[in-house]
């Protein structure tokens, strides 16, 4: 069964440095990986995947992902914070195509980011 | 993308009453889903709704506690039956996108229940 770890439940950075939140991967197969942003009162919106292809994966608000498979590794990153990106976020991943697609979709714990003026 | 509303936004419910969700998408979609966010937890899958056939229920989940229906392609309704204090989470639907875009999902805007 696949499983995913967020090691981090917080991350602090200041505006405008750059940011990284960390996700690490357990899969039987090839993985297909996600990440999703949710703001306070909100659903969770969708901001990037990586399904095959480049390794480095831009998405939504600015964010890219960098897929590493030898380290079993999709970290979130984004060049220059802002204090709007504070917010909860949740890697996921699913570990075959398929019409079934919630039965193996795992999502990790979430780490929340604060953005500091 | 799918744009999804559910109904309602929040409640705040007695020990041992019932609340039914709505989930309402802007297109139609053959398989819709329904989580549990609790308090400072991350989503746990409930159940798998296909329009047509039963609900299927993640370990740990029933049909008597959950019952969900699904009358047709744009719409589901999951019921949170006899609830306790511990029924208190976020509650969101969601919706998968195959083909080409690769899977993945797009979720509601999530119901927040307290049950007191």
């Amino acid at each position: 069964a696949q499983s995913v770890a967020q090691p981090e439940d917080q991350v602090n950075v200041a505006e405008g440095n750059p940011l990284t939140v960390k996700c690490t991967y357990s899969v039987s197969g090839n993985p297909y990986l996600f990440w999703y942003v949710q703001y306070p009162n909100r659903g969770l919106q969708f901001l990037l995947k990586y399904i095959t292809g480049d390794n480095l994966v831009k998405g939504s608000y600015g964010f890219e992902a960098e897929f590493n498979k030898s380290q079993t590794s999709f970290h979130l990153k984004k060049p220059s914070a802002l204090v709007s990106d504070s917010a909860l976020y949740f890697c996921a991943v699913r570990d075959a195509p398929g019409a079934n697609y919630g039965q193996n979709f795992v999502f990790g714990p979430g780490t929340r980011l604060s953005v500091l003026p | 993308s799918a744009v999804i509303s559910q109904k309602p936004s929040r409640d705040i419910c007695q020990r041992g009453t019932s609340l039914t969700i709505q989930c309402q998408v802007d297109s139609q979609v053959t398989m819709m889903f329904w989580y549990r966010q609790q308090p400072g937890q991350s989503l746990t899958l409930i159940a798998t709704a296909n329009q047509g056939s039963e609900a299927t229920y993640e370990s740990g989940f029933v049909i008597d506690k959950f019952p969900i229906s699904r009358p047709n392609l744009t719409f589901s309704t999951l019921t949170v039956s006899n609830m306790s204090p511990e029924d208190s989470s976020i509650y969101l639907c969601s919706v998968g996108r195959g083909g080409r875009s690769g899977n993945e999902q797009f979720f509601g805007p999530g119901t927040r229940l307290t049950v007191l």
